[in-house]
């Protein structure tokens, strides 16, 4: 099966610290999403990549298809940031992965105190 | 406003009561899916739809059913429910390729949320 790895699962911050939040995948994708869930369990869409970079705010997400990685970063990082973050692929069809179902990461509990 | 909405938010139920979660988007979404999440284990696919009249498996298919007749709506039906089935269960939507949009390049969009306790 095919899998995302994120990584770290768990990170604890100090405000204003520069936060990254990896992830990876198996085999070829056509979209990379990034999500992010707050505390009362609603989901939000932060990013949908399928190459290169985006930022809004204080956010960015990058994504290196060759090396099937994508990061996303928080600048200036706030207590009002502390989430899960989630990543989330769509494997290539034919390359293994599902007709065209989403395969998730486990998240990163991401803290940033005060 | 452009959402997602699901219902109910809190559902206790007993074993083998059927039971349906509703799903509605009113966005002309062509892409909707049911995923649960556990503890450890994340975010796990149970049914998609790419369109009217078709659903497909997803990994965790055991146990539910879909349907979908409208666009707007997807429901996810428990015939049997069962104390394994006790999760966080979300609704999502997008566009799907080619048609005003691509899921392949089109965020998702969720609902809120559905906590199910099956006793």
């Amino acid at each position: 099966k095919n899998e995302v790895e994120q990584s770290p699962q768990n990170l604890t911050a100090q405000e204003g610290e520069f936060i990254t939040i990896n992830c990876s995948y198996s085999v070829g994708i056509s979209a990379l999403h990034w999500l992010q869930q707050h505390p009362g369990g609603g989901i939000v869409s932060l990013f949908m990549l399928s190459s290169g970079k985006k930022k809004h705010g204080r956010l960015i997400a990058t994504i290196n298809i060759q090396e099937k990685h994508s990061s996303l970063h928080i600048t200036a990082s706030h207590p009002r940031d502390s989430a899960v973050y989630i990543c989330a692929v769509r494997f290539l069809p034919y390359s293994g992965g599902g007709a065209d179902g989403l395969t998730f990461g486990k998240g990163t509990h991401l803290i940033i105190q005060p | 406003e452009a959402q997602v909405t699901q219902n109910p938010r809190y559902l206790i139920t007993v074993t083998g009561k059927k039971l349906t979660v509703t799903c509605s988007q009113n966005m002309n979404h062509e892409y909707m899916s049911w995923y649960r999440q556990d503890p450890g284990l994340g975010l796990r696919q149970i049914y998609y739809s790419m369109n009217v009249e078709v659903t497909d498996k997803g990994d965790v298919p055991e146990g539910y059913k879909v349907s979908r007749k409208e666009k707007r709506n997807f429901p996810l039906i428990l015939e049997s429910p069962s104390p394994n089935q006790t999760s966080l269960y979300f609704c999502a939507s997008s566009f799907f390729p080619g048609t005003g949009g691509s899921s392949y390049n089109s965020p998702l969009h969720f609902g809120n949320g559905t906590r199910l306790t099956v006793t």
